[in-house]
């Protein structure tokens, strides 16, 4: 089994100032990990994933991750905030059910908020 | 090329109805899944479809059931609608069963009176 815990329900930053988002993570199996963004009324916008290799993940909008197994954690960061960063984050987890299927174990988010 | 496309947008119900949700997947992908996200239980896997076969089943009763088409696109329904079943559904599709992505669409907005 799966599970995901986002630390921080709610996270504030002023604009240019680092974003870190926590997110900690319980697997079986060596895990896939994902992160991915949710603006108001819309759908979710992959971000970046971890799937096998390098641990230190870029994706877009300068965003970047790191997978570290010791800590079972894959925290989001970015250097500098913008004011459109401001949105909520899901982290995710993949599960295995069965051959082939797919199963995205969630968080239960992180609303960014990031202040003039 | 366009994304998943998910509709309606937007839809009331009466408790006691029965609703079906449609989803496109992206041309040439053959997985459909679908979740239920609510801002008490956040994002929850509802099913997963692969070449009309679902593949994989969430927690939820038997009154969320879905199926998917041999063009790939999957419908969702739920009957006899309870006032908790106000959620924002949304659809992610993937290529094949191998693939690691998924990419959502906007989800339908389904509101129980």
């Amino acid at each position: 089994a799966q599970s995901v815990t986002q630390l921080g329900s709610h996270v504030s930053v002023s604009e240019g100032a680092l974003v870190l988002l926590r997110c900690n993570y319980s697997s079986s199996v060596p895990p896939y990990l994902f992160w991915y963004v949710q603006y108001p009324n819309q759908g979710l916008q992959l971000l970046l994933k971890y799937t096998t290799g390098a641990t230190l993940v870029k994706g877009i909008n300068g965003f970047e991750a790191e997978f570290k197994k010791s800590e079972t954690s894959f925290h989001l960061t970015k250097p500098s905030a913008h004011m459109s960063d401001a949105a909520e984050y899901f982290c995710a987890v993949r599960g295995r059910s069965g051959a082939g299927s797919y199963q995205l174990t969630f968080g239960k988010g992180t609303k960014l908020s990031v202040i003039p | 090329k366009a994304g998943v496309t998910q509709t309606p947008r937007y839809l009331i119900k009466t408790r006691g109805q029965q609703v079906t949700l449609s989803c496109s997947p992206i041309s040439g992908h053959r997985s459909v899944s679908w979740y239920q996200q609510t801002p008490g239980q956040g994002l929850q896997f509802l099913f997963e479809y692969f070449s009309e076969t679902q593949r994989n089943k969430g927690n939820f009763p038997g009154r969320f059931s879905g199926r998917q088409f041999s063009n790939s696109r999957s419908e969702m329904n739920v009957s006899t609608l309870e006032l908790g079943d106000s959620a924002l559904y949304l659809c992610a599709s993937r290529r094949t069963d191998r693939n690691t992505e998924a990419f959502f669409g906007q989800g339908t907005r389904l509101t129980v009176v």
